[in-house]
């Protein structure tokens, strides 16, 4: 069974772009959360959702946004790149909604904001 | 407001070493904890999801013990290897109605050849 896959895994920006990552879960897993991995805050929640619908969302401004289609895969977006939006961005699948289930990671997505 | 803590940041043993990572955690209200391992510059490797209700779960050299009442989890790693190097985060997931999964700093482990 293939693992979680993001795409693109390496992204150089400039202050100001935006940027589209997208994130395919395992098959038959429907929820897909987003993360945000920097040296100085760690991992940080950024966003989970659950058949189409946004479920939870972390502490993160209005240029953070995601979605989900109706074959799970989701897609994360920031507008008006600052230079402390470099980081890893990590997508995790399961199986469902439940708190019960185990999270599988992705390899990540590199992004750099110069 | 829930705050996962690991200790020590670093840790660096010789090969063959038995060695417990810790993680603490200030809310007791929890649905599970999850220990993770993660590789430079990779995503994350599930190694042991402990249930709420449980207080231990093993796979082969690995062990991860929950005290919910006392915010507490080790991971106790038996016999070290140098494969063994990498990142050891925790995760807690909250039971406050959002399911948010709550991230410890890590401890960056370095075994010795």
């Amino acid at each position: 069974k293939a693992g979680v896959t993001q795409t693109p895994r390496y992204l150089i920006k400039t202050r100001g772009q935006q940027v589209t990552l997208s994130c395919s879960p395992i098959s038959g897993h429907r929820s897909v959360s987003w993360y945000q991995q920097t040296p100085g805050q760690g991992l940080q929640f950024l966003f989970e959702y659950f058949s189409e619908t946004q479920r939870n969302k972390g502490n993160f401004p209005g240029r953070f946004s995601g979605r989900q289609f109706s074959n799970s895969r989701s897609e994360m977006n920031v507008s008006t790149l600052e230079l402390g939006d470099s980081a890893l961005y990590l997508c995790a699948s399961s199986l469902a909604f439940l708190p019960t289930d185990t999270q599988y990671f992705g390899p990540g997505t590199r992004l750099t904001v110069l | 407001k829930q705050e996962v803590t690991q200790i020590p940041a670093a840790l660096s043993v010789p090969e063959g070493e038995n060695l417990v990572l810790n993680c603490s955690f200030t809310d007791s209200a929890i649905y599970n904890l999850q220990w993770f391992r993660q590789d430079p510059g990779k995503g994350l490797t599930s190694l042991l999801l402990i249930q709420s209700s449980q207080r231990e779960q093993t796979s082969g050299r690995l062990n991860a013990s929950l005290d919910k009442s006392s915010g507490r989890s080790t991971l106790y790693i038996a016999a070290s290897q140098p494969g063994d190097s990498a990142t050891y985060l925790c995760a807690v997931r909250l039971s406050s109605g959002t399911y948010k999964y709550i991230f410890g700093t890590g401890t960056r482990l370095k075994v010795l050849a």
